[in-house]
Formats: C-alpha cells, sequence, structure tokens
C-alpha cells in the first residue's frame, strides 16, 4: 500500500494563477520529496525536505513539511501551461532501505 | 552526465511470456531501484540493488527478479507475464545506500496482451 495520499486528485487552473497540492503520511520519516511526472513518462525531482524543516523553496516552488500532522503541501506559483503534469510525493523508510513511497499523485492542469 | 536510461523504451508481450527490462544508473551511481506504475496501484516499490546484492524488496511475486551488475546496471525479469502485468517501469539510482534523491529514468511501457 502508498504511504502517501495526495489532495486535491486533480486540479485545473489558469496561467499566473497559483497550484497548492497536499500530501499526507502515515509513518514517521526522514524526508519528503516532491516528484513531476509528464505524460507517463518518467519522474523528475523537484524538491526535498527533510523532517526538521518547516519550509523550502526552489525558483516558483515552496514546499511545507507539518511532521506533527504527517503533511506536506507544495506551492508552484505563477503557473504555466509546462506546469502541467501530475506531482507526487514520495516518502522513505525508516528502515534505511533506499526505497520510496509514493502518494497517489495530483494531475495539475495549467490553461494557458 | 548522461540520466538514467532504460531499454527498451516500449514492449508488447503476450500471457506466459517473459521479458527483461535494462536500467542503466546515472555514472557513480550504485543504487538501482525499480518501481511499477499503472493506473490502479500507483507507483510502487519492486526492489532495490546496491553493490550486486539486493537489499530490499517489495510485495510482489517471485516472477518478478532482478539483478544488478558489477557496472551498476540492472535488469529486471518478469516470467510468466499475466495481463496485470502491464504497466510502466520505472528505475532510478541514487549515489549510495544512504542518498536520498533518486533519480529516475524514461521507464518501459510494457503491454502485456
Amino acid at each position: 500500500s502508498q504511504q502517501g495520499e495526495e489532495d486535491p486528485q486533480a486540479l485545473s487552473i489558469q496561467e499566473g494563477e497559483n497550484a497548492t497540492m497536499n500530501c499526507s503520511y502515515k509513518t514517521s520519516i526522514n524526508n519528503l520529496q516532491w516528484y513531476r511526472q509528464n505524460s507517463g513518462r518518467g519522474l523528475v525531482h523537484l524538491i526535498l525536505i527533510r523532517s526538521n524543516e518547516r519550509e523550502k523553496h526552489s525558483g516558483r516552488l515552496r514546499v511545507t513539511l507539518d511532521t506533527s500532522k504527517k503533511s506536506s503541501s507544495l506551492l508552484i506559483t505563477a503557473s504555466r501551461a509546462a506546469d502541467t503534469a501530475s506531482y507526487f510525493c514520495a516518502t522513505d523508510s525508516k528502515t534505511g532501505a533506499n526505497n520510496l513511497f509514493f502518494g497517489t499523485g495530483t494531475r495539475l492542469t495549467v490553461i494557458p | 552526465k548522461a540520466g538514467v536510461t532504460q531499454t527498451p523504451r516500449y514492449l508488447i508481450k503476450t500471457r506466459g511470456q517473459q521479458v527483461t527490462l535494462s536500467c542503466s544508473p546515472i555514472s557513480g551511481h550504485r543504487s538501482v531501484s525499480w518501481y511499477q506504475q499503472t493506473p490502479g496501484q500507483g507507483l510502487q516499490f519492486l526492489f532495490e540493488y546496491f553493490s550486486e546484492t539486493q537489499r530490499n524488496k517489495g510485495n510482489f511475486p517471485g516472477r518478478f527478479s532482478g539483478r544488478q551488475f558489477s557496472n551498476s546496471r540492472s535488469e529486471m525479469n518478469v516470467s510468466t507475464l499475466e495481463l496485470g502485468d502491464s504497466a510502466l517501469y520505472l528505475c532510478a539510482s541514487s549515489l549510495s545506500v544512504v542518498q536520498e534523491t533518486q533519480y529516475f529514468g524514461p521507464g518501459t511501457r510494457l503491454l502485456v496482451l
């Protein structure tokens, strides 16, 4: 079973607007990552936030992490049509194994 | 630096056949993980290899197997294919077993008829 659940499942916005996606997970983590996937292709790593961090920025991306609520959010500011993709959160395993548990994903559509 | 490469990119097989997928990690990366992505189950972890040893395995039947070579290249094999094995198979590499960020290849799309 997957570690994370994402909300909403789908999101449609106008170009220039901000997009916010949320992720909830079930167990304690070391890190949480966000990935983007275009049309069933490979995943592109966006950002990693550690469990002792609360917020992280990368360009137009802002990620927050609340370990007490076991949740994270990804904010994309000033969205572009090229941001249209599926976004996944992924958490690691406390066992030390190098595998990730992925959320269900949010399908973002940015309308030009 | 070249990214993770996977071959073939597309594959069509029939039930009962077997298939071998290949993954070449980023140069210098020693950990290779495999994931299966389907519309119904999403992204699920298959197994992870480091220094030619399987370190971790997901909840998949024994028909799914893999291996890693001394140059870190990895293969996964699925025997006795079932319709439900139709999926996008993704390979990811990372520097070491404690490296968190995994870099994904473009995937192999397998269709089982």
